[in-house]
């Protein structure tokens, strides 16, 4: 079982739509998430990081939220545009056994007119 | 101000052969990551360097090595390649030490064939 888990795997809305994408991780310590955005056939590209200690994050028209205790996380995208459509990761470092960084399998976000 | 680069862009092998692959970082970074990503198992961390020290890697086998320069360029070697290693391979640089919470920014990738 992957230690961080993305849902939903997939999701399509109408441009100008809302959409929360869920991040849950089951490791801890951590001292940092943090949720990419991947288009097609190119490298990731950062949204927000947030340590253990911050609750929420925006950057234009993403937001997301820590919920440390329940151990979840969730990016929150407003008035959805068509080049929202891409696969968002979301990232989690794990600080205890090594510092490793844990990878999301992804949700694939399609916005249609 | 130049993004990252990866050289090369695409790449073929047969199995067996070994492989190094080059990334750039942005001018004045100091740390650089690498990332395998293939449609099986998604994106999965292999190591970052900081100021040319190796500063966590991750669960690969030992035929995955890799360097950084003292200008913060960075290499990736795999030796004896396995039909499983063909995948994207993605570099990020950051300004700071990559366990801080600081911005990476990726490069375009290296897509490896193994045949």
């Amino acid at each position: 079982k992957n230690q961080v888990e993305q849902s939903p795997q997939s999701l399509i809305i109408l441009e100008g739509k809302n959409c929360t994408l869920q991040c849950n991780y089951t490791v801890s310590p951590f001292s940092n998430l943090r949720w990419y955005k991947q288009d097609t056939g190119r490298g990731p590209v950062s949204l927000t990081i947030m340590t253990f200690s911050e609750n929420t994050k925006s950057n234009g028209r993403y937001t997301a939220t820590l919920d440390a205790d329940t151990k979840q996380s969730s990016l929150h995208i407003t008035a959805s545009q068509l080049s929202d459509s891409a696969s968002y990761i979301c990232v989690v470092r794990f600080t205890g056994g090594g510092n490793k960084l844990t990878f999301g399998t992804g949700t694939q976000l399609k916005v249609e007119l | 101000k130049a993004g990252v680069t990866q050289t090369p862009r695409y790449l073929i092998k047969t199995r067996g052969q070994q492989v190094t692959l080059s990334c750039s970082p942005i001018s004045g970074h100091r740390s650089v990551s690498w990332y395998q990503q293939t449609p099986g198992q998604g994106l999965q961390f292999l190591f970052e360097y900081f100021s040319e020290t190796q500063r966590n890697k991750g669960n690969f086998p030992g035929r995955f090595s890799g360097r950084q320069f003292s200008n913060s360029r960075s290499e990736m070697n795999v030796s004896t390649l396995e039909l499983g290693d063909s995948a994207l391979y993605l570099c990020a640089s950051s300004l700071v030490d990559p366990t801080v919470a600081d911005t990476q920014y990726f490069g375009p990738g290296t897509r490896l064939t193994v045949l």
